[in-house]
């Protein structure tokens, strides 16, 4: 079946530590998303990308860095910037790149849960 | 610019009662709109949607009919059940943009 698989679960991050979320899907999908996700707040974006080797800033990328080199993959970097990274980490993709075709909606992960120990 | 405004929960029902959750919008563009569904520890589950005005989305007994003269996207199912507990997002997309806008969230719970 086609889906997003995020990975690990579970992660623990020590103090100046930067770890890497995986998110890789098989949908042949174009864009892919990183959404952070805070108790009682809604979905806020990290990053996207619309196209393999290219990458945009969302609204909260600071302390977080990404890289698209396989259609298929979309690794999340929290580093040691980040100054509060425990949260719920979501990556989505979307078969709509571009103007015009954000009607198809996302397909999600099932989500990261990061806490800092 | 563009934004999604949900009513704040929780909410709490009881089995079989009528459920509605309200969503307002402001979009540039000419907007999607979506109803997305978060089962505790999981991700996101597209569960509606509607691509333009009065269209109405449907699936496993929920409703949401695309309003453009009241720029809503209410939610609506008329007998809830225990399974149905969630968290339930609003979001918009918009013909000129490249990603989503998503509403805050609303926690529902059903009691048996």
């Amino acid at each position: 079946d086609g889906g997003i698989t995020q990975s690990p679960k579970y992660l623990f991050r020590k103090e100046g530590q930067n770890v890497t979320l995986s998110c890789e899907q098989n949908l042949n999908h174009d864009a892919m998303y990183w959404y952070r996700q805070d108790p009682g707040q809604g979905l806020r974006l990290i990053y996207y990308s619309q196209i393999v080797n290219d990458f945009q800033k969302g609204d909260i990328a600071e302390g977080y860095s990404v890289s698209r080199e396989k259609k298929e993959s979309f690794p999340l970097t929290v580093t040691s910037a980040q100054k509060n990274p425990t949260a719920f980490y979501l990556c989505a993709s979307s078969n709509a790149a571009g103007r015009g075709r954000l009607s198809y909606g996302y397909t999600f992960g099932s989500g990261t849960r990061l806490t800092v120990v | 610019g563009n934004s999604v405004t949900q009513m704040e929960g929780p909410v709490t029902l009881s089995e079989e009662a009528f459920l509605t959750i309200n969503c307002t919008y402001t979009a540039t563009g000419y907007p999607s709109l979506f109803w997305y569904v978060q089962y505790p520890g999981e991700g996101l589950q597209l569960l509606l949607k509607a691509t333009k005005a009065d269209d109405k989305g449907s699936n496993k007994g929920f409703e949401a009919t695309y309003r453009k003269e009241t720029t809503s996207f209410h939610l609506e199912k008329g007998s809830v059940q225990v399974s149905d507990s969630a968290v339930y997002f609003c979001a918009l997309s918009v013909i000129t943009g490249n990603q989503f806008y998503f509403g805050t969230g609303t926690s529902l719970t059903v009691i048996p």
